[in-house]
């Protein structure tokens, strides 16, 4: 399973970070994403790295503003966002990768944790 | 970017209804395809991959099948804990994009 933490308010123009710890899978060997949700919405797919985060691609609704990170050694994926906008509140997801890659879809999902962005 | 289309945006069936959903992809991405199911206020869960291969655990009334661009998510007899919102996801490229969900109802 994975585990999202960090959520909350913040003000626009701020910064958040997103954690994720993920459990009962081989971490270090998996590729982990996030994934958005803004109230009433779709799902957007924002990020991905590689299990020893060498490949990384972003969308570009957060490329230069989020940045994706992982520690395996703590088995925990990271979202730091900065220069948040309103249209930033979601629900944000971590999600895990298939074991045979990235087209096989996204397995494992976590509950998701809840950012808003206001004044 | 691959935009991913799906049809209808929602729809409204009895138990025991075949409920298809279409999903069309702007290019082809042979059958990098997923789909999805969410319930209100729960993560979406993964039901398919490969356009047509249905995870462990999942009914076998759900069945995918698609090449190319064009998809298709069939429920070949509706139950009542079918409801949600359904979504599909190409895995061709990067940035991944998913449809923009049909939600299905029981009458």
């Amino acid at each position: 399973q994975v585990l999202e933490s960090g959520g909350g308010l913040v003000q626009p123009g701020g910064s958040q970070t997103l954690s994720c710890v993920g459990s009962g899978f081989n971490f270090g060997g998996i590729s982990m994403n996030w994934v958005r949700q803004a109230p009433g919405k779709g799902l957007e797919w924002l990020a991905v790295i590689s299990r020893y985060s060498n490949s990384i691609h972003y969308a570009d609704s957060v490329r230069g503003r989020f940045t994706i990170f992982r520690d395996n050694s703590r088995n925990t994926v990271y979202l730091q966002m900065s220069s948040l906008r309103t249209e930033d509140t979601a629900i944000y997801y971590c999600v895990k990768e298939e074991p045979n890659g990235y087209r096989y879809g996204l397995d494992v999902w976590g509950q998701g944790i809840t950012v808003i962005v206001s004044s | 970017d691959v935009q991913m289309t799906q049809s209808p945006s929602s729809v409204s069936a009895s138990v025991g209804d075949r409920v298809t959903i279409s999903c069309r992809a702007s290019q082809p991405i042979n059958n990098w395809l997923a789909w999805y199911q969410q319930k209100p206020g729960k993560a979406p869960k993964f039901l398919i991959n490969g356009a047509s291969n249905v995870q462990g655990g999942v009914p076998s009334r759900f069945s995918g099948t698609g090449y190319g661009t064009d998809f298709t998510l069939t429920i070949s007899s509706l139950q009542a804990e079918d409801f949600g919102t359904y979504y599909c996801q190409q895995g061709y490229s990067f940035p991944l994009t998913f449809g923009g969900g049909t939600k299905v109802e029981i009458k």
